[in-house]
């Protein structure tokens, strides 16, 4: 199956931090996705990015799927983005299948 | 829309009961996933519908785990019987052509 690595598995930051997070993978995907799941265990879906740029506020992600790796920006950071953030892949086009995760990397904003 | 929505929230049974976990969808998608999340295994697909038809079942664990979609609005994952190891946190997505959108999980004990 479709292996998902992401980098660092632990990121402690004060509020106002800049950071990227990486999320490589072992085969071609056609659906890649974004999540950060909160302190309260519930996932948020930031992005669906399967190739391409995409930006949402202070957040911002870049697929590059020919060398297999996603990059997640967030810039500014707030206590409020503490959390695990999850890369997700998939092989359909078009978000039709099930994802397989990463382990996740853990985010810690400190005031 | 008031998201994908789970029942129950938290769930405590014996080993040897039946569990069955419910979810409802967010309406006009026809993708729903379940999931699974340990501290051991993190986030797993365990299967996934599309039009309330069974698409991909070969994350579910063993025989004991059985999953139904009778209609568009409602699906359940059944546990009979539940062993200590079932214990988790139990996701349902919905998803129409990209993101994938979760409720909040139901949160499976067997003692």
């Amino acid at each position: 199956g479709i292996q998902v690595e992401q980098s660092p598995p632990d990121l402690i930051l004060q509020e106002g931090a800049n950071s990227t997070l990486r999320c490589n993978f072992s085969d071609s995907v056609n659906n890649l996705q974004w999540f950060h799941q909160n302190p309260w265990g519930q996932l948020i879906n930031l992005f669906y990015i399967p190739s391409g740029t995409k930006q949402n506020g202070r957040l911002s992600a870049t697929t590059v799927a020919t060398e297999r790796y996603s990059l997640l920006y967030i810039s500014s950071s707030q206590t409020t983005d503490s959390g695990v953030y999850f890369c997700a892949v998939g092989l359909s086009g078009g978000g039709a299948d099930g994802l397989t995760f990463g382990k996740g990397t853990h985010l810690i904003i400190q005031p | 829309d008031a998201g994908v929505i789970q029942s129950p929230r938290h769930e405590v049974t014996e080993m040897g009961q039946e569990v069955t976990l419910r979810c409802k969808p967010i309406s006009g998608h026809d993708y729903l996933f379940w999931y699974r999340q340990t501290m051991m295994r993190g986030l797993e697909l365990l299967i996934y519908f599309n039009n309330n038809v069974p698409i991909d079942d070969s994350g579910m664990p063993e025989d004991r785990f059985s999953a139904k979609m009778p209609n568009a609005s409602f699906s359940t994952l059944k546990i009979q019987p539940s062993e200590p190891r079932d214990s988790a946190v139990y996701f349902c997505a919905s998803s129409i052509m990209g993101e994938q959108y979760f409720g909040p999980g139901t949160r499976l004990t067997v003692t």
